[in-house]
């Protein structure tokens, strides 16, 4: 599975949107993005995933790019609840959790 | 909703016990994971089933086992619970087929001590 980078932690104001990047340039041709985060002290939430087009549902927006080497994924109206740790995840087979990026979502 | 269901949220035992952490999946999954969450070390995981009574080896599986005896249930034991056990455990299941394509869900967690 292709490594991912993350920024460790990112600021948002509430009722902005919230666009967290990540960098998987060797992601191969058949591995999947996903997108996973877990709010304190809870399991993992599923938000989102896409192979080579853009995504949306009710939760979010995946843009990848061209080359697939990088993504963002994007709240568009971030709330104090979406205060999570956001995990971007390159994968064919097994998730591998690497270590996330904050985000805190301030009033 | 897909519910993924943990029996406790939190649990304390005592070095050398025997630990059973149960999880029950309402969506017929034929998937189902355990892993354990540790600060600085992400999700590892421990053990995965992908049918009644098959399970696989995780990245982890030293001290630990399982059991599915049903589709629904997938059970984590901890055969003589050790204090390097102390961690999340975090259930989850996924539908069949390849595993790329298959999101999987997680239940809430449970938070084991051990003493």
């Amino acid at each position: 599975d292709a490594k991912t980078t993350q920024p460790p932690s990112m600021d948002c104001a509430e009722g902005r949107a919230a666009n967290l990047p990540c960098n998987h340039s060797t992601i191969s041709g058949n591995e999947y993005v996903y997108w996973y985060r877990q709010i304190h002290s809870q399991g993992p939430q599923y938000i989102i995933h896409g192979l080579k087009n853009n995504e949306t549902n009710e939760m979010a927006s995946l843009i990848i790019t061209e080359d697939r080497k990088s993504s963002t994924l994007i709240l568009p109206h971030a709330t104090l609840r979406d205060t999570a740790v956001y995990y971007c995840i390159v994968r064919t087979g097994k998730l591998i959790f690497g270590q996330g990026t904050t985000l805190q979502v301030k009033p | 909703d897909v519910k993924v269901t943990q029996s406790s949220r939190y649990l304390v035992k005592r070095t050398g016990e025997k630990v059973f952490l149960e999880c029950v999946q309402d969506m017929d999954h034929e998937n189902m994971f355990w892993y354990r969450q540790d600060p600085g070390l992400g999700l590892r995981l421990i053990y995965f089933s992908y049918d009644v009574k098959m399970k696989e080896k995780g990245d982890i599986p030293e001290g630990y086992s399982v059991s599915r005896e049903k589709k629904e249930r997938f059970s984590l034991i901890l055969e003589s619970a050790s204090t390097n056990q102390t961690s999340m455990y975090l259930c989850a299941s996924s539908p069949g087929g390849a595993l790329a394509k298959n999101i999987q869900y997680f239940g809430a967690g449970t938070r084991l001590s051990v003493l």
